[in-house]
């Protein structure tokens, strides 16, 4: 099964930093990548799908790249709202497996 | 608006069985496929099981294989999870899923969830 790594598994970054997560596949997986926002207390929300596609209605702050094995998701300017946690997954064949997580605080 | 509403869930001792039941609404739930998330308490989110739109296809994570069952039925708009054979590492909030667009895709919608725990 192809696995899922994320890292870091945690950060801590200021208001209005620039925060980069990286999602890495065992084996490729072309751009069949979401990424997910949880926020403490909530249930997951879909942020970005074919890797870089914005869900509607996602602060144009997210952005996402890659293909293959190597993805990031980015977040241009930290907000206190974005403090969550931030799951990545592929999602073109069973098992659709999910990252480890990574976890984003504010310093 | 779309809605996913999971019930079900509850307290079960290790070996015993539950059904999960997901009602879904305001969206044409024969034309989704669909799945279960789980998240153990503390933990990260884990597939669990995936169903095509018309039943043909399922898929399920190694770690429930042959213990649980997943089903559908369209003209209830409901989506199901039987659950057998449970283990205390089974305890988590069971997600109902919603896959966005036809076939295979990221899970857009997100039921609130529905607790399960295996304790004797």
């Amino acid at each position: 099964d192809i696995q899922m790594t994320q890292s870091p598994s945690s950060l801590s970054a200021s208001v209005g930093d620039r925060v980069t997560i990286t999602c890495r596949a065992s084996q490729g997986i072309a751009n069949y990548l979401a990424w997910y926002q949880q926020k403490p207390g909530k249930v997951p929300e879909l942020l970005i799908y074919t890797a870089s596609t914005l869900q509607s209605g996602v602060s144009s702050r997210f952005s996402g790249s890659g293909s293959g094995t190597d993805f990031t998701l980015t977040i241009s300017s930290l907000q206190p709202e974005d403090v969550a946690t931030y799951y990545c997954q592929r999602y073109n064949s069973a098992p659709r497996t999910f990252g480890q997580g990574t976890k984003v605080e504010i310093k | 608006e779309v809605q996913l509403v999971e019930s079900g869930g509850g307290l079960v001792k290790p070996g015993g069985s539950l059904r999960l039941s997901c009602e879904a609404s305001g969206f044409t739930f024969s034309s989704s496929s669909m799945n279960w998330v789980r998240q153990a308490p503390g933990k990260g989110l884990e597939w669990v099981s995936s169903i095509s739109s018309s039943s043909s296809y399922m898929y399920y994570a190694d770690s429930v294989k042959g213990r649980f069952t997943i089903s559908r039925d369209n003209a209830k708009n409901s989506l199901y999870l039987e659950m057998n054979s449970l283990r205390a590492e089974d305890t988590a909030v069971y997600y109902c899923t919603k896959v966005r667009g036809l076939g295979s895709g990221p899970f857009d919608y997100w039921g609130q969830g529905t607790l399960v725990t295996v304790s004797s």
